[in-house]
């Protein structure tokens, strides 16, 4: 069974901060990785995707992979409070579905 | 908005009914998935469709819950005799085209069974 698993949280960072998002995935073999953002009562929002080891940078945010260590973050620069929401890491599955952890809520305080 | 399209967006029924949700994808999208989330859970997967054609199943998709995307466009998740246990948000998702790796989200249908 492929798992992926991620902190819970609470995260709290104050406003301007560098937020460092964490995920471990089980499946050696998974390929592709996605970060979504849910705010409260919403579906989830996609933020960015990655492929390859390395980081990848989009605006205040960048992916990292690291598949030797099964482990994949994302870290939003400049947090604003608008950045309060509950993070999903996803895996993508053998059939296209994705597999999500539980998601770490984070707080950015003014 | 991301294009696809949910509805009804809430749902309230009593235990032993039967409901319906329906999802439009992105129109050039021919990858249709469902989800179910819990409170405190991440989304989890329940079906998908490639085109018209129904191509996995979870084990979560219990006898009860049936879906289907007639002329692989819109997608119907029907659950019969619905438990209080069902309560959740089902949401949808599609993907194809370019980015055909990337799931794009709807809004979801909340469900509530009473």
């Amino acid at each position: 069974q492929k798992e992926v698993e991620q902190n819970s949280g609470p995260l709290s960072v104050p406003e301007g901060a560098i937020a460092s998002l964490n995920c471990t995935y089980s499946d050696r073999g998974s390929q592709s990785f996605f970060w979504y953002r849910q705010y409260s009562g919403k579906s989830p929002e996609l933020i960015m995707f990655i492929y390859s080891n390395g980081d990848k940078e989009d605006g205040r945010f960048t992916a990292q992979l690291n598949k030797a260590s099964q482990y994949v973050s994302l870290l939003i620069r400049d947090s604003q409070p608008s950045d309060s929401a509950t993070y999903l890491c996803a895996v993508k599955g053998s059939q296209g579905n994705l597999i999500f952890g539980k998601g770490t809520k984070l707080s950015v305080k003014p | 908005d991301t294009g696809v399209s949910q509805d009804p967006r809430h749902k309230i029924t009593k235990r032993g009914q039967n409901v319906t949700f329906r999802c439009d994808p992105i129109s050039e999208h021919n990858r249709l998935y469902w989800y179910r989330q819990t409170l405190g859970q991440g989304p989890e997967f329940l079906t998908y469709f490639q085109n018209e054609a129904q191509l996995e199943k979870s084990r979560l998709l219990s006898d009860r819950f049936s879906a289907e995307r007639p002329k692989g466009s819109f997608s119907t998740l029907e659950i019969q005799r619905t438990e209080q246990g069902d309560s959740a948000m089902y949401l949808c998702a599609s993907s194809g085209g370019i980015k055909k790796g990337t799931q794009y989200f709807g809004p979801g249908t909340r469900l509530t069974v009473l």
